[in-house]
C-alpha cells in the first residue's frame, strides 16, 4: 500500500523554464512533508520541507505547495538548470516525529539545455 | 568532513551467503536508519535506532539483522543472502527524530547483488 505516491517516473523540462513535480498521499496523519534530491551513486540530499499547518513555502528556486484537503503537494523549480537534473522523492512524516519518513517512488527530472 | 560513509560500495554475494553493511558518522548524531531502494518502490525502511544500544523494525525488516554498539556506527546484517535482497542500501542519520525540521543525511550507498 504505498501512502506516498509520485505518478510521474520522469519529467523533462527545457532549461529556464518552470519544473513541476507532483505528489500525492493517503494518510491524513501525515502533517510534514519533505523533498529529497538524489544524483546518480550518491544518496539522497535535503532539498525542501513544508508543515501541515503551511501551504507554501519557498527557498530560492525552489518552491513547495500544499494542498491538504485534496492531499496534493508539488514542487516547482524555476526558471531549472541543467544542475537540477536528479531523481526527486517526496518523503511525509506523522505527527511528533515518533512516524518514520515515507518515500514516494520518485521522479526523474531532465532538464534539456 | 565525512558525514555519513558506508562500506562496501559495491558487493556481489552468492545465495546463502552472509555479510554486514557498515555505516558510520561523525556527525555525533543519535539517530540511524538503514533504507533499501529497489525500482518502482522508492526508499523503505528496513531497521532504525534511536541511540546507541538500541534497534527498531521499520517497513521491511524481514532477512536483515543490526546491531548499534557505538553511537557512531550502524551495522546492518544478512545472515542467508536471497536474491530478493538485491538492492541499493542506504544508511542515514539526524540529530532528533526525521520531519519537525530535521533532516536526515544519508550516504552514498551499497550496491548489493545477490546471485
Amino acid at each position: 500500500d504505498q501512502q506516498v505516491k509520485q505518478n510521474s517516473p520522469s519529467l523533462s523540462v527545457q532549461e529556464g523554464r518552470i519544473s513541476i513535480l507532483n505528489c500525492d498521499y493517503t494518510n491524513s496523519m501525515f502533517d510534514y512533508f519533505l523533498w529529497y534530491k538524489k544524483y546518480p551513486a550518491e544518496g539522497p540530499t535535503f532539498l525542501i520541507s513544508i508543515s501541515s499547518i503551511k501551504d507554501k513555502n519557498e527557498d530560492g528556486r525552489f518552491t513547495v505547495f500544499l494542498n491538504k484537503s485534496a492531499k496534493h503537494l508539488s514542487l516547482h523549480i524555476v526558471p531549472s538548470q541543467p544542475g537540477d537534473s536528479a531523481v526527486y522523492f517526496c518523503a511525509a512524516e506523522g505527527t511528533f516525529g515518533n512516524e518514520k519518513l515515507t518515500f514516494g517512488t520518485g521522479t526523474r527530472l531532465t532538464i534539456i539545455p | 568532513n565525512a558525514g555519513v560513509t558506508q562500506t562496501p560500495k559495491f558487493r556481489v554475494l552468492k545465495t546463502g551467503q552472509s555479510m554486514t553493511l557498515l555505516c558510520a558518522q561523525d556527525m555525533n548524531h543519535e539517530y540511524m536508519y538503514w533504507y533499501r531502494q529497489d525500482p518502482g518502490m522508492g526508499l523503505r525502511l528496513i531497521h532504525y535506532s534511536v541511540g546507541e544500544g538500541t534497534t527498531a523494525k521499520g517497513e521491511v525488516p524481514d532477512g536483515y539483522n543490526v546491531s548499534r554498539l557505538k553511537k557512531q556506527n550502524f551495522l546492518l546484517g544478512l545472515e542467508s543472502a536471497a536474491p530478493s535482497q538485491t538492492s541499493v542500501y542506504f544508511c542515514a542519520s539526524s540529530y532528533a527524530p526525521t520531519g519537525l525540521n530535521t533532516e536526515a543525511f544519508f550516504g552514498q550507498g551499497t550496491r548489493l547483488t545477490v546471485v
